[in-house]
């Protein structure tokens, strides 16, 4: 079956370090992978896409690598702040369908 | 940024009833909208895609006649929940590719938190 793995246990670093959040997939094929932070009671937003040739992505303080072999991706958020705490969720694109399909997401708490 | 608004943010409403749920593209049009479903610390569940124009495409298991979607036009689409029952309180989110956007993100509402009691 379909599976789209994140690890359900919070997250809690200090502040500084680095998160590294994993999701793992099987049984997909996506053409795209998504990263999108959620706050308590509020929808989605987007942060970063990697296609599926793409193996690494950056955006200020934000990383993401793209394997397709072990069908992983890894997001870090590196000098982690207090406001970066949320739900980080990913999200797997498939582009015969143009359907978005989520993880479970991942809760990330920065201590200050 | 691409501007997605829902409206109501929330809706309490009594069993039996049914409750009209707005998603709107501000600043952009969206001829495929998705709507999702959330329940707490679970994730997002995609129960269909609003195509404008013509009819919904529902996820397995979703209920099209409990669920009505109409996307009447490039920025309206709306998820009307039927009869509404307690297991149907949940929060309901709306989204929308900008065909300008070569990315492909999506853009989200805020949400709408239905409690049916």
């Amino acid at each position: 079956s379909q599976k789209i793995e994140q690890n359900s246990e919070a997250l809690n670093i200090q502040e500084g370090k680095t998160a590294t959040l994993t999701c793992n997939y099987t049984n997909y094929s996506p053409a795209y992978l998504q990263w999108y932070r959620q706050d308590p009671g509020r929808g989605p937003v987007f942060l970063l896409l990697i296609r599926e040739n793409e193996k690494e992505k950056r955006k200020e303080r934000l990383k993401v690598t793209f394997d397709t072999t072990l069908k992983q991706s890894l997001f870090h958020i590196t000098a982690s702040q207090p406001a970066d705490s949320a739900t980080y969720l990913c999200a797997l694109d498939m582009e015969s369908s143009y359907k978005l399909i989520f993880g479970s997401g991942t809760r990330l708490l920065v201590r200050p | 940024g691409a501007v997605v608004s829902q409206h109501p943010s929330w809706v309490i409403c009594k069993s039996g009833t049914s409750v009209k749920i707005e998603c709107r593209s501000l600043d952009f049009q969206a001829t495929t909208m998705f709507w999702y479903r959330q329940f707490p610390k679970q994730s997002l569940m995609l129960m269909a895609t609003s195509n404008e124009g013509s009819k919904a495409t529902y996820e397995q298991g979703v209920e099209k006649d409990k669920f009505l979607i109409n996307h009447a036009s490039l920025t309206l689409s709306t998820l009307t929940v039927t009869s509404a029952h307690p297991e149907d309180s949940s929060f309901y989110i709306c989204s929308a590719r900008a065909r300008h956007y070569e990315t492909g993100e999506l853009f989200f509402g805020e949400g709408s938190r239905l409690t049916v009691l």
